[in-house]
């Protein structure tokens, strides 16, 4: 039971670049997350799925395109890094979207030069 | 905004003391959630408090929740060096998406 899952752990990008961060979680959860952390600005929502076939918004999603790819993966792509997206980026999962427990990855570091 | 708040940024005390963490936050809320993160690491889910309670207690960790005051407290017993980490509140409100949402976070050290 590996929890959930992602990559690259690491990546540096060139503006202008795209890329696709991957996750997956085998605890069999409906909802999934994907966060960025910023030193002083703890973590902001990118995009949720609450159930397989649905996606929102969070609170800071432009630049984003997520795809909820079945129940187990949740993918973050970057169309066209810009500097302003380096971060560490989490992709997390619960069982319901209702303010359960929610469980992180590891993160992912991703710098844009 | 932040929906959570804590106080305050930064906390280092000497092994073996108490540390307290308070999370302040703005709406009514469903349930509110401390997590700990390690350097480098992801966050780990330390205990939950749902608005119909008052205090909980997981070991060494006791949480209380004020929500007059719209506010909790994370108290850590005994502090060991390896309670080292940042701890977050998180908040879910009993408004529109019940989404959790992370404050800014207090970088607790432990001193041995």
């Amino acid at each position: 039971n590996a929890g959930v899952t992602q990559t690259p752990k690491f990546q540096v990008l060139k503006t202008g670049q795209s890329m696709t961060l991957q996750c997956a979680q085998d605890m069999n959860h409906n909802s999934m997350y994907w966060y960025r952390q910023d030193p002083g600005m703890g973590l902001r929502l990118i995009y949720y799925s609450a159930s397989e076939g649905t996606t929102d918004k969070g609170e800071v999603p432009n630049g984003y395109n997520v795809s909820r790819l079945n129940k187990r993966e949740f993918s973050l792509r970057l169309e066209s890094a810009a500097p302003s997206q380096t971060s560490v980026y989490f992709c997390a999962s619960s069982e319901e979207i209702s303010g359960n427990t929610i469980y992180f990855g590891e993160g992912s570091w991703l710098t844009v030069v | 905004s932040q929906q959570g708040e804590e106080d305050p940024q930064a906390l280092s005390i000497q092994e073996g003391e108490n540390a307290t963490m308070n999370c302040s936050y703005k709406t009514s809320i469903n349930n509110l959630q401390w997590y700990r993160q390690n350097s480098g690491r992801g966050l780990v889910h330390l205990i939950l408090i749902r608005s119909n309670e008052r205090e909980k207690h997981s070991g060494r960790l006791r949480v209380t929740l004020d929500t007059s005051k719209k506010s909790s407290s994370l108290l850590i017993t005994a502090s060991r060096a390896a309670d080292t980490a940042s701890y977050f509140c998180a908040t879910v409100s009993i408004q529109g998406a019940q989404k959790l949402v992370f404050g800014q976070g207090t970088r607790l050290t432990i001193n041995p």
